[in-house]
């Protein structure tokens, strides 16, 4: 059974690029979200994903949008990237009301 | 708003040495609460869990009691090893279940033979 699968493990762009992460989910889960990972730091919560809408969102601007298909996979996009998006982004995937989350390995992501 | 502090790290300790990583939480509800760990290169695996006060939540000979009195969730394992070094997360969430985790800054531990 596979896991959470994120796809590319590792990114290097330029500021001001457009960037698209790419995630599936464990079998049998609906819900995605997305976590930030600076250097030294603890994941920070982006959006979730849910039948398709973003259900949760957190603390990061527009720049950040995301999107799930009908298969429950998962897209992060990022636009105008400022040196300041380098850092790993995490997926996770639940069924909605359950817990825990379950991880993917995440995409480094290098703005230079 | 809500948040999770622990303490700082590295944690260096020999192998069979006795753990704890301290990890205090705000927050305005009744938040279920989570230690997570991170290996180098790979993303994080959930450890243990408690959804409330007084439960210990326990797994590969670690451990972590609630305490909503002192808003605490202490991550202990009473003998490490060389395969537990890795980075530590504590972690809240509020609400429904699956929503958002708030996590700490996470403690790096070393343990050595």
């Amino acid at each position: 059974d596979a896991g959470v699968t994120q796809s590319p493990t590792h990114l290097i762009k330029t500021r001001g690029q457009q960037v698209t992460l790419r995630c599936s989910p464990k079998s049998g889960h609906d819900t995605v979200s997305w976590y930030q990972q600076a250097l030294g730091q603890g994941p920070q919560f982006i959006f979730q994903y849910y039948e398709e809408e973003e259900r949760q969102r957190g603390n990061f601007p527009d720049r950040f949008s995301g999107h799930q298909f009908p298969n429950y996979s998962s897209e992060l996009n990022v636009n105008a990237l400022l040196l300041g998006d380098s850092a790993l982004y995490l997926c996770a995937s639940s069924s909605l009301g359950s817990s825990p989350l379950h991880f993917g390995n995440g995409t480094r992501l290098t703005v230079t | 708003g809500n948040s999770v502090t622990q303490m700082e790290g590295p944690v260096t300790l020999s192998e069979e040495a006795f753990l704890t990583i301290n990890c205090t939480y705000t927050a305005t509800g009744y938040p279920s609460l989570f230690w997570y760990v991170q290996y180098p290169g790979e993303g994080l695996q959930l450890l243990l869990k408690a959804t409330k006060a007084d439960d210990k939540g326990s797994n590969k000979g670690f451990e972590a009691t609630y305490r909503k009195e002192t808003t605490s969730f202490h991550l202990e394992k009473g003998s490490v090893q060389v395969s537990d070094s890795a980075v530590y997360f504590c972690a809240l969430s509020e609400g429904q279940a699956g929503t958002a985790l708030i996590f700490g800054k996470g403690t790096t531990l070393s343990v050595s033979s």
